[in-house]
């Protein structure tokens, strides 16, 4: 089953432009929810993180937005680079057991 | 420092034969996991092991085993291949804080079963 909820498919953004990929989840034993990047050929890496007692985290030109009520999280990419071109993965974790459990991936493109 | 090295990058085989994937770490990590990343489907977990001679089951782990007999070590094993079994395989490894749980992940093994 899928506990973990990401859209959109992919996304294409004009350079300069603002990215935004949302994500939803089911278990609230979830207690860590990690953005990864994923270049062609490559391996996920960790981008930027958040546990639930914020509701706002950012990091240059990341931000993930944290709503625990509604059990969703976004990850928002200001002034969009064509170099952030990549798969983006959100994921969660947490009920002790450190398993990652992850989206289906949003393919983002961001044109020159 | 070289991570998470998976071997083989690449492979092919015939239905019905074996193979087994290696994931090394050296960077001391407890826990280490294997995932396969099907278009469309995101990554989606095999088998995961929380510590040497441990292992456990994960979203899909039909067709496949593992082992952890060293702590720097997580093998997966495919006994008989299907052609259900072409994916992209990562492993990743992480030692959860307090603060993060980061999983650091390999570059990937790429099989196709004919």
């Amino acid at each position: 089953q899928q506990q973990v909820k990401q859209s959109p498919q992919s996304l294409i953004v004009q350079k300069g432009g603002i990215s935004i990929i949302n994500c939803a989840y089911e278990n609230t034993a979830f207690d860590y929810f990690p953005w990864y990047q994923q270049f062609p050929g490559k391996g996920p890496a960790l981008l930027i993180a958040i546990r639930p007692d914020v509701s706002e985290k950012k990091e240059g030109r990341f931000t993930i937005s944290f709503n625990k009520s509604a059990k969703q999280f976004s990850l928002h990419i200001m002034d969009s680079q064509p170099g952030d071109s990549a798969t983006y993965f959100c994921a969660a974790s947490g009920q002790g057991t450190y398993k990652y459990i992850f989206g289906t991936g949003t393919r983002l493109k961001v044109l020159a | 420092n070289a991570g998470v090295t998976q071997t083989p990058k690449f492979r092919v085989l015939k239905t019905g034969q074996s193979m087994t994937l290696l994931c090394a770490q050296d960077m001391n990590h407890e826990y280490m996991y294997w995932y396969r990343q099907d278009p469309g489907m995101g990554l989606r977990l095999i088998h995961y092991s929380v510590g040497e001679g441990t292992t456990a089951k994960g979203e899909v782990p039909d067709g496949y085993n593992v082992s952890r007999l060293k702590k720097q070590n997580f093998l997966l094993g495919l006994e008989s291949a299907a052609p259900s079994q072409t994916s992209v395989y990562f492993c990743a490894s992480s030692s959860p804080t307090r603060t993060t749980t980061e999983a650091f992940f390999g570059q990937g093994t790429r099989l196709t079963v004919v």
